[in-house]
């Protein structure tokens, strides 16, 4: 299935570097997510947008900062962060983001922070 | 909050026994419980999913449980075979503002022997 796509796959960063998520979904949703997966800790909601509008920031540090230009479209640009950053980041879309809408996820973006 | 609390974290089987995994929440007001299966390495996946006006829902070898007295769902996987093999996470809704956001528990890692 390739309905949710995550680039890149991989990233190494140091503490002080700039870099960017980037998620597309082409199933045609109006809803998309920023998800953190840590080891042995549950998923953790991050960000909601419906319509290119923010509806959730989960008390997320403003070293993230998200963007959805369109629909389709999701960033997570990262800055200056923290070992403890690193984990599995996944995105996911729904139809819109009533929360009995199936989401589907990307196969995520794993971030190792130096 | 929504506290979502999953049991086993762990759980081995033979092929073919069957293989339950429990969630309990604590929002009454909770009303949508999916459960999403992820393989080693890959994206989750929604498997099935129950809503609060029912007490059972089936699809094949897979079922899930609601009893929302006791606020718990259970999942059911019946005739496992090895490609069950995988970290399943349940949720349950969290309501606060606009919208609702799911709260995951931590994950059952189920390990299926031929």
């Amino acid at each position: 299935e390739t309905g949710v796509t995550q680039t890149p796959r991989h990233l190494v960063m140091g503490m002080t570097n700039k870099k960017s998520l980037k998620c597309e979904q082409h199933l045609g949703h109006n809803a998309m997510y920023w998800y953190k997966q840590s080891a042995k800790k549950p998923l953790e909601l991050m960000f909601v947008y419906n319509f290119k509008e923010q509806t959730e920031n989960n008390s997320v540090p403003s070293r993230f900062s998200p963007e959805c230009p369109n629909s389709s479209h999701l960033f997570l640009h990262l800055h200056t962060l923290q070992p403890e950053d690193s984990a599995l980041y996944l995105c996911a879309s729904s139809q819109t983001d009533r929360i009995d809408q199936p989401q589907h996820f990307g196969d995520g973006t794993r971030l190792s922070i130096l | 909050g929504e506290n979502v609390e999953q049991h086993p974290s762990t759980l081995s089987v033979q092929e073919g026994d069957s293989a339950v995994i429990k969630c309990t929440y604590s929002d009454s007001a909770s009303n949508y419980f999916p459960w999403y299966k992820q393989e080693l390495g890959k994206r989750p996946q929604l498997i099935i999913d129950i809503r609060s006006n029912v007490g059972e829902k089936k699809d094949q070898r897979i079922a899930v449980t609601l009893n929302k007295t006791a606020k718990h769902f259970s999942l059911h996987i019946t005739e496992t075979q090895p490609e069950d093999s995988a970290v399943y996470f349940c949720a349950a809704p969290l309501y606060g503002g606009s919208q609702g956001n799911l709260i995951f528990g931590k994950g059952t890692k189920l390990s299926v022997k031929p």
